[in-house]
């Protein structure tokens, strides 16, 4: 069964460092999404992805972030100068086409800012 | 606003004990919710998702919930639990572009 994948499964940065986290959506969805768990926190939306563009983003989602779709497979989350508390484990997720209702999340990369 | 509450920060059961936890949302558009599962230091995993149709919606691992209108609610039961779903479970519901989660309960299943 096709899966979203994500990578790196584990990042250690530098406060004031630039990370970019890496999904690879299931290969027939068209929307795709950012999502982060602080430790012992809930799951938070960070923005959401369409046609090339960003449909929804959430306050947390500032001038730091950025997403970008560079080639057909793979869909990115770049952190411009981490804070410690961008700490957190992020995931991506996907939908089809035909069913944005529902959302297939990959296993998370886990960020850790020191 | 959009909002998912979930009430039971942390339930602690005995094995074969009986399960519910509850959840309730904010959201004025049509409904899509769903029950998340998280087991410990892993990924989360779809337990059940209601769209339309029956209320009573079966998931995996003997796991179901109820959809009721009425009541804004989407509880999650299972009859009989076991030390291995000890894991921390999610209510989400559908916004716009997003899904809205709530805070979830960490489920201790004692053995």
């Amino acid at each position: 069964e096709p899966e979203v994948t994500q990578t790196p499964s584990h990042q250690v940065t530098q406060m004031g460092q630039e990370v970019i986290l890496r999904c690879v959506p299931i290969s027939n969805h068209l929307y795709f999404y950012w999502y982060r768990q602080i430790l012992g926190q809930k799951v938070e939306f960070l923005v959401s992805f369409y046609n090339n563009e960003i449909s929804e983003k959430s306050e947390i989602f500032d001038d730091q972030f950025s997403v970008e779709r560079p080639d057909g497979s793979n869909f990115t989350l770049k952190i411009r100068s981490t804070k410690l508390e961008d700490s957190a484990m992020y995931f991506c997720a996907s939908s089809p086409r035909d069913n944005y209702n529902e959302q297939f999340f990959g296993p998370g990369t886990r960020l850790t800012v020191l | 606003a959009q909002s998912v509450s979930q009430h039971n920060h942390h339930v602690i059961l005995s094995e074969a004990a009986s399960l519910e936890l509850g959840c309730n949302y904010s959201y004025g558009g049509t409904v899509n919710l769903f029950w998340y599962v998280q087991y410990p230091g892993q990924h989360l995993q779809l337990l059940l998702k209601y769209f339309s149709g029956d209320p009573l919606v079966k998931g995996i691992k003997g796991f179901e919930a109820e959809f009721i209108k009425s009541k804004f609610s989407f509880n999650l039961r299972k009859p009989s639990v076991q030390w291995s779903d000890t894991a921390e479970y999610f209510c989400a519901v559908r916004g716009t572009y997003k899904y809205i989660f709530g805070t979830g309960t960490r489920l201790k299943v004692l053995a």
